[in-house]
């Protein structure tokens, strides 16, 4: 079956270190994968999308980064910052034609002072 | 402001009862799409609509309704035959149809406690 894994356990960080999220999946072949962050009892909000012909993508602190080999994106925050914190979700499109973005559970981090 | 409104933000509903959830965009947005968020677990996509009068099952509409009458509406009825109706649910909307890339803008979605 189709899986999106991401690390169940919150990751507790420093401020000032870099914050490293994993989002792995199998008996996909997504064509884009987006990443979002939803703060306690809101909505997600949109951050960064990759496509998969793109290796790496990078907006103000944050790094995504798209491995199809490894069937692999990871999430960066450099320097982060206790406003970091929150659940950071990874999503799909399985395929090309289709609408259905899926979600995975979700990391939280945490940063600390 | 553009967005998306959802309301109530928490809803008490006895067992037995219907409750519909509201969700409103302003964003003339073409899809929309309501996802169900339990703890420990992903968004799961209950019902989606691409375009006014038309909508989709998702991987766990039973239980649930929809219509889509006008481009800015996508109500969401939880009916008596939901047997797990205690949840967070979002609506969200996108720009794009078809094969895409469209970020999903979502609502501040609506708490629903069954008692």
């Amino acid at each position: 079956s189709q899986k999106i894994e991401q690390n169940s356990e919150a990751l507790n960080i420093q401020e000032g270190k870099t914050a490293t999220l994993t989002c792995n999946y199998t008996n996909y072949s997504p064509a884009y994968l987006q990443w979002y962050r939803q703060d306690p009892g809101r909505g997600p909000v949109f951050l960064l999308l990759i496509r998969e012909n793109e290796k790496e993508k990078r907006k103000e602190r944050l790094k995504v980064t798209f491995d199809t080999t490894l069937k692999q994106s990871l999430f960066h925050i450099t320097a982060s910052q206790p406003a970091d914190s929150a659940t950071y979700l990874c999503a799909f499109f399985p395929s090309y034609n289709t609408d259905k973005l899926i979600f995975g559970t979700g990391t939280r981090l945490q940063v600390f002072p | 402001d553009g967005g998306i409104t959802q309301s109530p933000k928490y809803l008490f509903r006895k067992e037995g009862q219907n409750v519909t959830l509201s969700c409103e965009q302003n964003l003339n947005h073409d899809a929309m799409y309501w996802y169900r968020q339990d703890p420990g677990q992903g968004l799961r996509l209950i019902y989606y609509s691409q375009i006014v009068n038309d909508f989709q099952k998702g991987d766990i509409a039973e239980g649930y309704s929809v219509s889509r009458e006008k481009k800015e509406s996508f109500p969401l009825t939880v009916t008596s035959a939901q047997k797990n109706p205690t949840a967070f649910y979002l609506c969200a909307s996108s720009t794009q149809t078809g094969p895409n890339t469209g970020e999903l803008f979502f609502g501040e979605g609506s708490r629903l406690t069954v008692l």
